[in-house]
């Protein structure tokens, strides 16, 4: 079955570029036409980063638009975030998934702190 | 942007009893509404799809239902591996919305 892993720095600095690249195995990235990103603060909810289709383009969270980009690279069968100008608020776990109207699966996530 | 509000924000329950968490949007999002189990530091598991859609491999005592506006996952004679936080997230419109999550604690 198809499987997600997050990679990427954990620690970033402040006005830095977060960059994650979310590795696809057990099938391919075209198998499904959708695929998001999502981030879960410690200890708190969960928020919606954004989609990419397979064709078309993607969609962001109006909270973070201007500084997001979500891009696949099917070649590498896999997907990849960047958030720029980043803060202490975009410390939080970060999470690849497949959309099938419900998100599913979900990479194990990946920790990054935004600090000095 | 679609407000998710859950009900009850935490409960304590004990083994076999039913469990009814509750979801409410601030407007209609048809069936697009999706119910996550998310166990201490794990990823959330999908559990229910549009609304009614039990999810492969999720056990039975796991429902869903509801449309438009109000949404209720309940959980049939609880067990104590279904200690977790609850979430609710519409894909009806973007930006997508997750609730705010309800802790079940097993007693």
């Amino acid at each position: 079955q198809v499987q997600l892993q997050e990679s990427g720095p954990r620690l970033v600095k402040p006005s830095g570029t977060l960059s994650l690249t979310c590795a696809v195995s057990g099938g391919s990235i075209s198998s499904s036409n959708w695929w998001s990103w999502v981030r879960q603060p410690p200890g708190k909810g969960v928020e919606w980063i954004g989609e990419i289709p397979q064709t078309g383009s993607p969609n962001y969270n109006p909270s973070l638009k201007s500084r997001v980009t979500i891009s696949v690279d099917k070649s590498k069968n896999q997907l990849s975030l960047k958030v720029t100008s980043v803060t202490a608020a975009d410390t939080a776990m970060y999470y690849c998934v497949r959309d099938l109207g419900g998100y599913d699966p979900w990479g194990q996530g990946t920790l990054v702190t935004v600090s000095s | 942007e679609i407000v998710l509000t859950q009900s009850p924000d935490f409960q304590s329950v004990t083994p076999k009893e039913k469990v009814t968490i509750t979801c409410r949007a601030s407007q209609s999002i048809g069936s697009s509404l999706h119910w996550y189990q998310q166990k201490p530091d794990q990823s959330p598991k999908l559990l229910i799809k549009y609304a009614s859609q039990s999810f492969s491999g999720v056990p039975s005592r796991f429902s869903g239902s509801g449309s438009g506006t109000d949404f209720t996952l309940t959980i049939n004679s609880l067990e104590a591996e279904d200690a977790a936080t609850y979430y609710c997230h519409q894909s009806n419109s973007l930006p997508h919305t997750f609730g705010q999550g309800t802790k079940l604690e097993i007693k």
